[in-house]
């Protein structure tokens, strides 16, 4: 299985709402990602979990919440989104969180919040 | 300041013609140089990736060159497909990464027109 699983594909949510984004992997990658992507922009980098330990947050509003509850697994649970939250949520994983090897991305949640 | 730039922003070709596109990075130490391919909507599968010692890397119709001493990145395009219609990102892993941290270049959108 060389593949990140990303789900829901799309999600539309009312501000006051509470949803969760999931993402699977069994490459036994040790790290995963968040990413937001606004069109015609690239990735921008949200968490990232190393050995199942949070170890980057970029600063995101705490309305965004992440977890992992093992190794293949990754959540990011939202509440209480603004509509400029909305924006295509990318999944990634590497071997571990040096940027070395095979990094791979989910196809990603596209979020709409009305 | 570490950036990752790309050119040309936006490039239309007709189907079965070759492409070039370009990546300059001021990433210096860095690791490894990747390609990603990216259909809207949709997260980015990877093209290609080299090492700082690598100049060359091909998968398939794609071949990615690689000048460490200048500093540049090509992604050469054979023979193209309606397929290859996508947004094209070079992406760079600073060497000693501290959390899989990427720089990420603003892509280039190809536009294969029959």
């Amino acid at each position: 299985d060389t593949e990140v699983t990303q789900t829901p594909k799309h999600l539309v949510m009312g501000m006051t709402n509470k949803k969760s984004l999931k993402c699977e992997q069994h490459m036994g990658h040790r790290a995963m990602y968040w990413y937001k992507q606004k069109a015609k922009k690239p990735p921008e980098l949200m968490f990232v979990y190393s050995y199942e330990k949070l170890s980057i947050n970029e600063s995101v509003p705490s309305r965004f919440s992440p977890e992992c509850p093992n190794s293949s697994l990754l959540n990011l649970h939202l509440h209480a989104l603004q509509p400029e939250d909305s924006a295509l949520y990318l999944c990634a994983s590497s071997q571990t969180d040096r940027g070395m090897g095979g990094y791979t991305f989910g196809s990603g949640t596209r979020l709409t919040v009305v | 300041k570490n950036q990752v730039e790309q050119s040309p922003q936006s490039l239309i070709i007709l189907e079965g013609k070759n492409c070039t596109l370009q990546c300059n990075y001021t990433v210096s130490p860095f690791s490894n140089l990747r390609w990603y391919k990216q259909d809207t909507g949709r997260g980015p599968v990877s093209l290609t990736i080299m090492t700082f010692s690598e100049n060359t890397k091909s998968n398939g119709r794609y071949t990615a060159t690689l000048d460490a001493d200048t500093k540049q990145s090509s992604l050469h395009i054979t023979a193209s497909q309606l397929s290859d219609s996508a947004s094209y990102i070079c992406v760079v892993s600073p060497a000693y990464n501290q959390g899989g941290k990427l720089i990420f270049g603003q892509g280039t959108e190809l536009s294969v027109k029959p």
